[in-house]
């Protein structure tokens, strides 16, 4: 069975001490592994698409990568506002408006 | 910038009771969503269209219907609330193109509560 895994579940980091959140796929046929944040009690807002193994993309503080079997959300030195869920979600092969979203990772920064 | 605007944010409904949760996006995009979101779960698709009077059940369709009768218009339907269905619900828009690669844009979400 498709399935997406996100680890760790929740993150508690001191501002400026970089991380790596995880996510974990077993869809085979990659088409895009998107990763979203989502803030309390809003919906869910796009960070990055990536579409091939060896694949980085960078947005400020954060670096997203993908291998053949994960993803990783690398985040530098970051800052209380980078504090929010972050959503990994895999594209179906099959059937490209289907996307497995794993549970989010909560990550919170203290200043 | 991509507007997906959901009709509630909050809403408290009876068992029993026949709800409508209303979407609306303002960039022409051909697909439109609708999930919920559980603790623990992440999102599961409940419905989806990929064009006007088209629909496709998602993961989770049982008890929800849906409604496109216009490109930017898609209604959530639960035909009957129950307390199952206590969730937040998020309305999502993306356009066909790239291959499909395209992201999806979100609404603010409408959390429903049933009593």
């Amino acid at each position: 069975e498709d399935q997406v895994t996100q680890s760790p579940e929740a993150l508690r980091l001191q501002e400026g001490e970089s991380s790596s959140l995880n996510c974990s796929y077993t869809v085979s046929g990659l088409r895009g592994l998107f990763w979203y944040r989502q803030d309390p009690g809003k919906g869910p807002e796009f960070l990055f698409t990536l579409y091939s193994a060896g694949e980085e993309k960078e947005k400020e503080r954060l670096k997203a990568t993908l291998t053949k079997k994960e993803s990783f959300l690398h985040i530098t030195a970051p800052k209380p506002e980078d504090s929010a869920t972050y959503l990994c979600a895999v594209q179906a092969p099959d059937n490209f408006n289907k996307f497995y979203f794993g549970s989010g990772t909560k990550l919170n920064v203290k200043p | 910038d991509v507007k997906v605007t959901q009709s509630s944010r909050y809403l408290v409904k009876r068992t029993g009771e026949k709800v409508f949760l209303e979407c609306v996006q303002d960039m022409d995009h051909e697909n439109m969503f609708w999930y919920r979101q559980d603790p623990g779960l992440g999102l599961r698709l409940i419905y989806f269209s990929y064009d006007v009077k088209m629909k496709e059940k998602g993961d989770i369709p049982e008890g929800y219907s849906v409604s496109r009768e216009k490109k930017e218009r898609f209604s959530l339907i639960l035909e009957s609330a129950s307390t199952n269905q206590t969730s937040m619900y998020l309305c999502a828009s993306r356009p066909t193109g790239r291959g499909g690669r395209t992201e999806a844009f979100f609404g603010q979400g409408t959390r429903l509560t049933v009593v």
